[in-house]
């Protein structure tokens, strides 16, 4: 167990759905991350929450929104979605703020293809 | 700006045989280093961390890992190779609160 819970595991969905993706942590820590990976490409950044404040938006498409309610707490909506966006999508959780050079925890990930 | 570069973006080695991972980063200031795994169909484990302690490293599983200032490298390295090793290996660098991903390193190991 991860102290970091992704769900679903698996998500297929059409250009025109709207779905969400949940993560949830355990770990008590305060920031909270979306990272995109991708076959054959380095792990992209998304977004980034401290203290449930959005403090990094790293030039991702509308189509993508970001949530978070709490500390624990991290979904992105997804809507009009396009086929190269078919990825891994992986939630971490830190503790003291985002980044600080304090390690990442990360989720299993959410395994997404739109068709 | 700071980066990260994994030399090798596949090794193969043995069962039992020492591993080597290469990696090397560019950093202006003092940087904190971390090596992560990805299994298949999981989310990335640490296998262990620097920052500015001991040089030499020893994480989880056997691994160890040494920062070497003057080369700017920070290398993976497990003595004897195990099956269950197969994985991506990640090298990364953090530094003033930006944190770099290398392109990582696949593993696999032969019986």
């Amino acid at each position: 167990e991860t102290g970091v819970t992704q769900t679903p595991r698996h998500l297929v969905m059409g250009m025109t759905n709207k779905k969400s993706l949940k993560c949830e942590q355990h770990l008590g820590h305060n920031a909270m991350y979306w990272y995109k990976q991708s076959a054959k490409k380095p792990l992209e950044l998304m977004f980034v929450y401290n203290f449930k404040e959005q403090t990094e938006n790293n030039s991702v498409p509308s189509r993508f929104s970001p949530e978070c309610p709490n500390s624990s707490h991290l979904f992105l909506h997804l809507h009009t979605l396009q086929p190269e966006d078919s990825a891994l999508y992986l939630c971490a959780s830190s503790q003291v703020g985002a980044f600080a050079n304090s390690p990442l925890h990360f989720g299993n990930g959410t395994r997404l293809t739109v068709t | 700006a700071q980066s990260v570069t994994q030399l090798d973006s596949h090794v193969s080695v043995s069962e039992g045989t020492p591993v080597l991972l290469r990696c090397n980063y560019s950093s202006s200031y003092s940087p904190s280093l971390f090596w992560y795994v990805q299994h298949p169909n999981k989310g990335l484990q640490l296998l262990l961390k620097y920052t500015s302690a001991a040089t030499l490293v020893k994480g989880i599983n056997g691994f160890e890992a040494e920062f070497k200032k003057s080369e700017t490298s920070f290398h993976l390295t497990k003595p004897s190779a195990h099956m269950s090793d197969a994985a991506e290996y990640f090298c990364v660098v953090s530094d003033m609160g930006d944190m770099r991903f290398g392109a990582g390193t696949r593993l696999t190991v032969k019986p």
